[in-house]
């Protein structure tokens, strides 16, 4: 059963640029994944699809400043010219047959 | 555009039952498979259902196997989830959430604004 690993919190700096990871299960590092965004009191929006090439699918609307990439069991979420709406929880998805998985989430702090 | 609207959440008593519907627009409701994610209060996300487009294939998270029922009617554009037996821990807010069409999976890329299930005596 694939297990996506997140860090808890993560802080960076209004304007900086922040990179957040989603570690695959042991035995999964071909999967690919989503990231999902969701800030405070509202529901998630869904920001991308990334594979274990690093190529990615943006959802709508999603700014330039979301990019995805990965190395082998790591999928990352890249944040440039952090912005205060930045500021949310951000979540990675994977998905199987008979299976969908989830992440803990990384709650993420802009200074 | 894509529009998921939920609704049918409430106060429920410890083995009481619930309805939840969405109801879609702006896509091919049919060709896609669609899922319910729920989200307990200061927690993560927890997938909880999925169904395929045609209603044929269905899958449930083990937490709700046995009490809930997943199901969609193509004709009305609308996803359903018949929620029994509630249990306190189900307290959630509960988001319908469109997915691919690829058997084998797809990432949710649409959600719904989600619906306040809380489950007391």
């Amino acid at each position: 059963q694939v297990v996506l690993t997140q860090s808890p919190s993560a802080s960076a700096s209004l304007g900086a640029s922040v990179k957040l990871t989603c570690t695959l299960s042991s035995g999964h590092s071909g999967y690919a994944i989503a990231w999902h965004q969701q800030r405070p009191e509202r529901g998630p929006r869904y920001l991308m699809r990334l594979y274990n090439d690093g190529s990615h699918n943006k959802g709508d609307g999603i700014p330039d400043r979301f990019s995805g990439s990965s190395s082998g069991a790591e999928r990352y979420l890249t944040i440039s010219s952090l912005q205060s709406e930045d500021e949310a929880d951000y979540y990675c998805q994977t998905w199987g047959t008979g299976i969908r998985v989830f992440g803990g989430g990384t709650k993420l702090t802009v200074l | 555009q894509v529009q998921l609207v939920d609704s049918g959440g409430g106060l429920v008593k410890p083995g009481g039952s619930l309805r939840l519907s969405c109801a879609a627009s702006g896509f091919t409701f049919s060709d896609y498979y669609m899922s319910w994610i729920r989200q307990a209060p200061g927690k993560g996300l927890e997938w909880v259902s999925y169904i395929s487009g045609s209603g044929s294939t269905v899958y449930y998270a083990d937490s709700v196997k046995g009490r809930f029922t997943i199901s969609r009617d193509n004709a009305k554009n609308s996803l359903y989830l018949q929620m029994n037996s509630l249990k306190v821990e189900d307290t959630a807010v509960y988001y319908c959430a469109k997915e691919g069409v690829a058997v084998a999976g797809s990432p949710v890329d649409y959600w719904g604004q989600g619906s306040l299930v809380t489950v007391s005596s």
